[in-house]
């Protein structure tokens, strides 16, 4: 089945770049039907969609307005994963990171979520 | 933007008695061309991901009981649990897919009277 394995570092200073990578087993990233999504989940903003990367016969990226000025989301089909950058955190992106699997179907599954905290 | 509304924000039941979360979506995400409603609802538990239960509106994802049941169509969904398993406490939510930005119900907190 379908396995989705994240990591990434777990604290990232304000103003610097937040990355994490997420490995997909069981599944392509380059798959024609499936899309890779990252989701964030804080107390103040609950679950949150950031973006998602998908292929069908050329790569696309939707990516959510609230973010869009600061996230690339790149496959990477040497390794099949996925990876997230926020650009110029600040302590409101502090959250528990998730990816996920999506499509023309509900999230999943889900990666194990990290917790990034952005402090100095 | 989809905005999703669940209610109520936290409930208490009885073990063995039914459980009921509603969750409303301000435009509709029945897709025409196919008659699916593209809805799901996750439980989450401390420290896990969000997990799908229930996924066109009132599909049952595999592996889940029974007593997990979704109904509703268009903007106006409901989520049953028929009888309250002490495992079932946990905070659930709503999701529309129907279009991008995906977009989530604040979620319910469901815990044990």
């Amino acid at each position: 089945q379908v396995q989705l394995q994240q990591s990434g570092p777990g604290l990232v200073k304000p103003s610097q770049t937040l990355s994490l990578t997420c490995a997909i087993s069981g599944d392509s990233v380059s798959s024609n039907s499936a899309a890779w999504n990252w989701i964030r989940q804080s107390p103040s903003r609950g679950l949150e969609w950031l973006g998602r990367t998908y292929y069908r016969s050329k790569w696309y990226n939707d990516y959510a307005v609230s973010v869009k000025s600061r996230i690339t989301i790149n496959p990477d089909t040497s390794k099949n994963q996925f990876s997230l950058q926020l650009n110029s955190v600040t302590p409101e992106d502090t959250a528990v990171y998730y990816c996920a699997r999506g499509g023309s179907w509900p999230l999943a599954p889900w990666g194990q979520g990290t917790l990034v905290t952005v402090s100095s | 933007d989809i905005v999703m509304t669940q209610s109520p924000d936290s409930l208490a039941v009885s073990l063995g008695e039914r459980a009921t979360i509603n969750c409303k979506s301000s435009q509709s995400v029945l897709y025409s061309s196919n008659n699916k409603n593209y809805f799901a609802w996750y439980q989450q538990k401390p420290g896990q991901p969000p997990k799908v239960l229930i996924y066109w509106a009132s599909t049952r994802e595999s592996g889940v009981p029974d007593r997990f049941s979704g109904s509703g169509s268009g903007t106006d969904f409901t989520l049953t649990i028929s009888s309250l398993q002490a495992e079932d406490v946990a905070v659930y939510y709503c999701q529309q897919y129907y279009s991008t930005p995906y977009t989530f119900g604040q979620g319910t907190k469901l815990e044990i009277k």
